[in-house]
């Protein structure tokens, strides 16, 4: 079945650790997204990238760094820097690199700093 | 910038309707439309692109105002599983794949 996985589901790191939230799409789709989500506030976007080597930033993309070697994998780093990283992600693929096409989201990571 | 919706919050009974409203300060290239129930992801339901196309399930109806920047979602007839959080995504023009989302509209439909 076509898809978009993120994994780990549930992920738990001490204050001040980096952590690396994994997302995997076998859609064959160019763009990839990944959007941090807290309560009352939507979806709010941390990276995306149109094209395997190439990522932009988004609204809120401080203390956080993407790579895109392949053009199924889109891994997002929570780096020390992120002064709250307690959130649930989602990562998000569509089709085409221009816009206009439809986002199909994974599951999310709900990630908790303690 | 993140598109302003409105409500923030609706109730309805079983069969009542409701309408949805997203807007921009941006000139748009589309506009899209996703529900997500507490817990899960977010599923698409519409896609409003400028110039007119649209793209979605048969049962949502939706419209896009590209000279006001604003578009709406209507929900008729109401079911129970038309509870979640409604989310408007907007992709301004020059900006194209740029996809930001709003606040939500939490919807909540009783018998």
């Amino acid at each position: 079945d076509g898809g978009i996985t993120q994994s780990p589901k549930y992920l738990f790191r001490k204050e001040g650790q980096n952590v690396t939230l994994s997302c995997e799409q076998n859609l064959n789709h160019d763009a990839m997204y990944w959007y941090r989500q807290d309560p009352g506030q939507g979806l709010r976007l941390i990276y995306y990238s149109q094209i395997v080597n190439d990522f932009q930033k988004g609204d809120i993309a401080e203390g956080y760094s993407v790579s895109r070697e392949k053009k199924e994998s889109f891994p997002l780093t929570v780096t020390s820097a992120q002064k709250n990283p307690t959130a649930f992600y989602l990562c998000a693929s569509s089709l085409r690199p221009s816009g206009g096409a439809e986002a199909f989201f994974g599951q999310g990571t709900r990630l908790t700093v303690v | 910038q993140q598109p302003v919706q409105s409500p923030q919050a609706v109730i309805l009974r079983e069969g009542e309707d409701a309408v949805i409203n997203c807007s921009s300060s941006k000139a748009l290239y589309s506009v899209h439309w996703y529900r997500q129930k507490h817990g899960e992801a977010p599923v698409f339901l519409m896609i409003l692109l400028k110039g007119g196309e649209q793209k979605g399930h048969e049962k949502i109806s939706a419209s896009f105002n590209e000279k006001k920047q604003q578009s709406s979602l209507y929900l008729t007839a109401s079911q129970l599983s038309y509870s979640g959080t409604y989310f408007c995504g907007t992709e301004a023009g020059g900006s194209q794949g740029n996809l930001i989302f709003g606040k939500g509209t939490k919807l909540s439909v009783k018998p």
